[in-house]
């Protein structure tokens, strides 16, 4: 099975700007969850989808959002970049094998902002 | 309150001697409890999970940690360190509340690996 692929692995971005990144899950898997991931905060949690539903949410602004399509791949859109949003954002597709929740990531987006 | 504690933010160890990476958790449930590995520039690879079995977990690359409930600890460790080994360590708990699932990650590890 192929794994989680994300698009496009780079980006740069000047501040005031939007972007939108792109999660292709592993397939058959229903659950796309996002992270930011910088030096200083580690992980954070943005969001989770199954089903083209969100089922969970992190504590970012409003000008983060997401979405899932009926294939499972999810888009993340970022508007209004700042210069903090500067950060390899990961995405991760779940499931549930023998009771047990597991995720498997994706090689990740670096964005830069300036 | 939930937490992960990654006791260490940076470990240093030579090539073939014993690595231990520690991890303490806090949680009024009980938890499911992973490490993630991420090399440098890759994204993050499942290393090893528990989940209310066997409280001794052997994960891939020949590590493994064992699940101390009564020292709230889930540390990783192997017994020989290997030069592929230096990267970015991660713990993780999972509290499972039905489809309200929670993930807690720790700020991480990283290990390095002298020659």
């Amino acid at each position: 099975k192929a794994g989680v692929t994300q698009t496009p692995r780079y980006l740069i971005k000047t501040r005031g700007q939007q972007v939108t990144l792109s999660c292709s899950p592993i397939s058959g898997h229903r659950s796309v969850s996002w992270y930011q991931q910088t030096p200083g905060q580690g992980l954070q949690f943005l969001f989770e989808y199954f089903s083209e539903t969100q089922r969970n949410k992190g504590n970012f602004p409003g000008r983060f959002s997401g979405r899932q399509f009926s294939n499972s791949r999810s888009e993340m859109n970022v508007s209004t970049l700042e210069l903090g949003d500067s950060a390899l954002y990961l995405c991760a597709s779940s499931v549930t094998s023998g009771g047990a929740y597991e995720q498997y990531f994706g090689p990740g987006t670096r964005l830069t902002v300036t | 309150a939930q937490s992960v504690t990654q006791l260490d933010s940076h470990v240093s160890v030579s090539e073939g001697t014993p690595v231990l990476l520690r991890c303490n958790y806090s949680s009024s449930y009980s938890p499911s409890l992973f490490w993630y590995v991420q090399h440098p520039n890759k994204g993050l690879q499942l290393l090893l999970k528990y989940t209310s079995a066997a409280t001794l977990v052997k994960g891939i690359n020949g590590f493994e940690a064992e699940f101390k409930k009564s020292e709230t600890s889930f540390h990783l460790t192997k017994p020989s360190a290997h030069m592929s080994d230096a990267a970015e360590y991660f713990c993780v708990v999972i509290l499972n509340a039905g489809n309200n699932r929670k993930l807690i990650w720790g700020l991480g590890t990283s290990l390095a690996v002298n020659p």
